[in-house]
């Protein structure tokens, strides 16, 4: 399995709910990555998970909340979200984080309305 | 940094010509560039990568170029092919900083 499958592949939500997108991968990776993008803009990275540890957070609102249950599963945890956070959210995963052939996921498209 | 604005860089080749798609890159001390190809609908996917000990690698019907002196990277692409059509970014290590930074991307639309 060379693959990182994220779901859902589409999600609406109100502005008071709260949601969850999940990643998981089979590839014996130790390090997963959340990525923010736009429309027409480049993946901005959000959150890194070294072997289930959180390593890096870049200054992304508590409003949403990375888990990491295992090794091939990642979790984003969404509440209270703003219509200015509907954007596509990339998983990705390499073998380390000194690894940089990142295997990306097709994403979820998330919509707040 | 420079805005991007609303709309992408956007080149078109016919079909069966070379496409040559540039970047430039923020930071001299990066060890590492990624060129990706992100299809409508799709995750980024990996094409190519150079370390910044190389001035030149070559793949399938690809080659990525590295100029560490103006910091400019190229992704040429030899025979394009209406499946190359797509957003290419690049990315780069940032120094040994454990994360990648993508470029701003430039779409490709290959004409029949």
């Amino acid at each position: 399995d060379t693959e990182v499958t994220q779901t859902p592949k589409h999600l609406v939500m109100g502005m008071t709910n709260k949601k969850s997108l999940k990643c998981e991968q089979h590839m014996g990776h130790r390090a997963m990555y959340w990525y923010k993008q736009k429309a027409k803009k480049p993946p901005e990275l959000m959150f890194v998970y070294s072997y289930e540890k959180l390593s890096i957070n870049e200054s992304v609102p508590s409003r949403f909340s990375p888990e990491c249950p295992n090794s091939s599963l990642l979790n984003l945890h969404l509440h209270a979200l703003q219509p200015e956070d509907s954007a596509l959210y990339l998983c990705a995963s390499s073998q380390d984080t000194s690894n940089y052939g990142y295997t990306f996921g097709s994403g979820t498209r998330l919509t707040v309305v | 940094g420079e805005s991007v604005g609303l709309h992408l860089p956007t080149l078109s080749v016919q079909e069966g010509d070379n496409s040559i798609i540039n970047c430039a890159y923020s930071n001299s001390a990066s060890d590492y560039f990624i060129w990706y190809k992100q299809e409508s609908g799709k995750g980024p996917q990996f094409i190519i990568d150079i370390r910044s000990n190389m001035d030149k690698r070559q793949g399938q019907r690809v080659t990525v170029l590295l100029n560490k002196t103006v910091k400019h990277l190229s992704l040429q692409i030899a025979a394009t092919q209406p499946g190359d059509s797509a957003v290419y970014f690049c990315a780069e290590d940032g120094a040994g900083s454990y994360q990648l930074t993508f470029g701003k991307g430039t779409k490709l639309s290959v004409i029949p």
